[in-house]
């Protein structure tokens, strides 16, 4: 949606590297900001979330980061498998009432 | 085990034909919600539900319809209304509403129009 921008809309990364992607979003009130995996015919899941109290979280291979003066959230997988390619979705609250999904972005993970 | 159920897995509607997207959550959350999934797109929303017998119209209700007469229920009726309403639809639910709390979703039901 407007609200919340998502880059890349595309990512190829060998296996064992790291894949980063951004959202911003234009609510400056937005305290809470997750992350959605979605397989192919499948659901999102949550993976990991934040809340603007802190500035990174992180789970296993995953960590979140957030930077909340520039208005920008960030998702980071380190040492990728083949089991992380994947769609993923940000999230960003709009007015406190609902949230706004990115355009999501697709992992590939190359062995 | 807790989750949302989602029914049925495909569903193909003929023009002018009403079809209702079934969604069941036994998580006892109080928020559910319906968007719509079109490739290349973020989700957008549908509807949404707050406590039984309430529900809020989202950024794309036009051609919808919504009930929420348990609270572990949550069907969507896609209407003749909706010009073009093939699409992948997924539910979702929450502990409450507002922007405070991650979804649970369901496994989607792709409708596709013939």
């Amino acid at each position: 949606g407007e609200n919340v921008e998502q880059h890349p809309s595309t990512l190829s990364v060998q296996e064992g590297d790291s894949a980063v992607i951004k959202c911003t979003y234009s609510d400056s009130a937005s305290n809470y900001f997750p992350w959605y995996k979605q397989e192919l015919g499948k659901g999102p899941q949550l993976i990991i979330d934040i809340r603007s109290n802190v500035g990174e979280k992180k789970d296993q291979r995953i960590a979140v980061t957030l930077n909340k003066t520039a208005k920008h959230f960030s998702l980071h997988i380190t040492e990728t498998q083949p089991e992380d390619s994947a769609v993923y979705f940000c999230a960003a609250p709009l007015n406190g009432n609902q949230f706004y999904f990115g355009t999501g972005t697709s992992l590939t993970v190359i062995p | 085990d807790g989750g949302i159920t989602q029914s049925p897995k495909y569903l193909f509607r003929k023009e002018g034909q009403n079809v209702t997207l079934s969604c069941e959550q036994n998580l006892n959350h109080d928020a559910m919600y319906w968007y719509r999934q079109d490739p290349g797109q973020g989700l957008r929303l549908i509807y949404y539900s707050q406590i039984v017998n309430d529900f809020q119209k989202g950024d794309i209700a036009e051609g919808y319809s919504v009930s929420r007469e348990k609270k572990e229920s949550f069907p969507l009726t896609v209407t003749s209304a909706q010009k073009n309403p093939t699409a992948f639809y997924l539910c979702a639910s929450s502990i409450a509403t507002g922007a405070d709390y991650g979804y649970t979703f369901g496994s989607g039901t792709r409708l596709t129009v013939v």
